[in-house]
């Protein structure tokens, strides 16, 4: 299957400062990456829908305005999460989508204290 | 709008048994795709089967295959000759065909395999 990065691994921050998490991916071109939340041992939650070019799409319930992304490129989205607080700490994974299917990046844990 | 329902929040096989996990699904369109991801303790979501809903018959990938049932909505995974390392979190997942890649998946709630020594 096709490979998806996504850095940091791992980020600890302090409350009230942004933090950035890159997808890429590396040998296909999306035009539509998507980015989701997972609590542990629940299912994926869709945040957003990340079109390049274009702005994202967000599901209900998302700030946009907190959680913003970008997509500048046919291989790089990026999340972007603005003054983190405590209950943003989590696992947040991308994926890079094909016509055949989606393919996910490894994911990054944030920890906010 | 779609859903994707799996039942069995937990399941456990012997390793070299065969194992089946259930996955029901809700939709009005003909034409869509299904998929089996496997997160594993690392939590990477790897992509393990995928069925397109047009072709009669079951994909298979090594020691992995599906039993489509189209009519009955039902897109069940079995696992031949369990491994300790397919010891992971299953999701089953449904994908409409229109669009392309811009469409969303639709996740399962998952089940949670234990492979047995």
């Amino acid at each position: 299957g096709a490979v998806v990065s996504q850095h940091p691994s791992w980020v600890i921050c302090k409350s009230g400062t942004s933090v950035k998490i890159e997808c890429r991916s590396l040998d296909f071109q999306a035009t539509t990456m998507f980015w989701y939340r997972q609590f542990p041992k629940q299912s994926l939650m869709l945040m957003a829908t990340s079109n390049e070019g274009s702005k994202a799409t967000y599901e209900q319930g998302v700030e946009k305005d907190k959680f913003l992304i970008n997509h500048a490129s046919l291989t790089l989205s990026t999340l972007t999460v603005t003054s983190a607080h405590p209950e943003d700490s989590s696992f947040y994974i991308c994926s890079a989508s094909s016509t055949r299917a989606q393919y996910f990046g490894p994911g990054t844990r944030l920890l906010v204290l | 709008a779609q859903t994707v329902t799996q039942s069995q929040p937990e399941m456990s096989v012997q390793e070299a048994e065969t194992v089946t996990l259930s996955c029901t699904y809700d939709t009005s369109e003909s034409d869509y795709y299904l998929f089996w991801y496997k997160q594993p303790p690392s939590r990477q979501m790897i992509l393990v089967i995928r069925q397109e809903a047009y072709k009669q018959q079951n994909a298979t990938e090594n020691r992995f295959s599906v039993n489509f049932q189209k009519a009955a909505k039902s897109f069940s995974l079995k696992i031949s000759d369990s491994q300790l390392g397919d010891a992971a979190m299953y999701f089953c997942a449904y994908r409409t065909a229109y669009g392309g890649a811009t469409n969303k998946l639709i996740f399962g709630t998952g089940t949670l395999l234990a492979v047995q020594p």
